[in-house]
């Protein structure tokens, strides 16, 4: 069956960049779909971060944008995101998602994410 | 952005009840509207998808309705296994956004 697996650091300094794989196995991210980050940070809700195509085609939620880079690596089976200079309120659990017309269906396990000195 | 609006914050009922948890949206999403349930330390679960199509294996006491801007998920009969957060989440437009959660509780 379709799974994902979120891999990085799970402590990150502040104004660094806070870089986070996830791992697609039992289906071709080449086939379709889209593949998208959220992320929650301690007792709090969900934020969307953004979502990418196979083709490479992103969408990035506004709040995080001038900070934000999601890329798709298709030999891999991977699709990474990049958040530059860090602080305290990026601290979260990082979801990476896979988004159709059936919304997030199927997701990873979470990943925490801690920024600090 | 479009807002969602979850109600009740929280809410505590007993085996067998059933409950409805409110969602609206800042505005029009036709039917693209998502519930998730959430337990403590674990990834959301999607239970229903395009306001009222029930995800494959989630149990039929689950059911969700409504479109435009108001939504509801409702648990007919419900079941210790239940306790959780539920989330709706809006993916007509971006930026998708999330209501604020429902903690449930059950008696």
């Amino acid at each position: 069956q379709v799974q994902l697996q979120e891999s990085g650091p799970g402590l990150v300094k502040p104004s660094e960049t806070l870089s986070l794989t996830c791992t697609v196995s039992g289906y071709s991210i080449s086939s379709g779909y889209y593949w998208g980050w959220i992320r929650q940070p301690p007792g709090k809700g969900l934020e969307w971060i953004g979502t990418i195509y196979h083709s490479g085609n992103t969408f990035y939620n506004p709040s995080l944008k001038s900070r934000l880079t999601i890329s798709v690596d298709t030999s891999k089976n991977q699709f990474s995101l990049n958040l530059s200079s860090v602080t305290a309120a990026d601290t979260a659990v990082y979801y990476c998602a896979r988004q159709g017309g059936n919304a997030f269906d199927i997701w990873g396990q979470g990943t925490m994410v801690t920024v600090s000195s | 952005d479009i807002q969602m609006t979850q109600s009740p914050s929280t809410l505590s009922a007993s085996v067998g009840d059933r409950i409805t948890i409110t969602c609206r949206a800042s505005q029009s999403l036709s039917r693209w509207l998502a519930w998730y349930q959430q337990k403590p330390g674990k990834a959301p679960k999607l239970l229903i998808y395009k306001a009222s199509s029930l995800e494959t294996g989630v149990p039929s006491r689950f059911s969700g309705s409504g479109s435009g801007t108001e939504f509801t998920l409702t648990i007919s009969s419900l079941q210790p296994d239940d306790s959780a957060t539920y989330y709706c989440q809006q993916y007509d437009t971006y930026p998708y956004t999330f209501g604020q959660g429902t903690k449930l509780e059950i008696k």
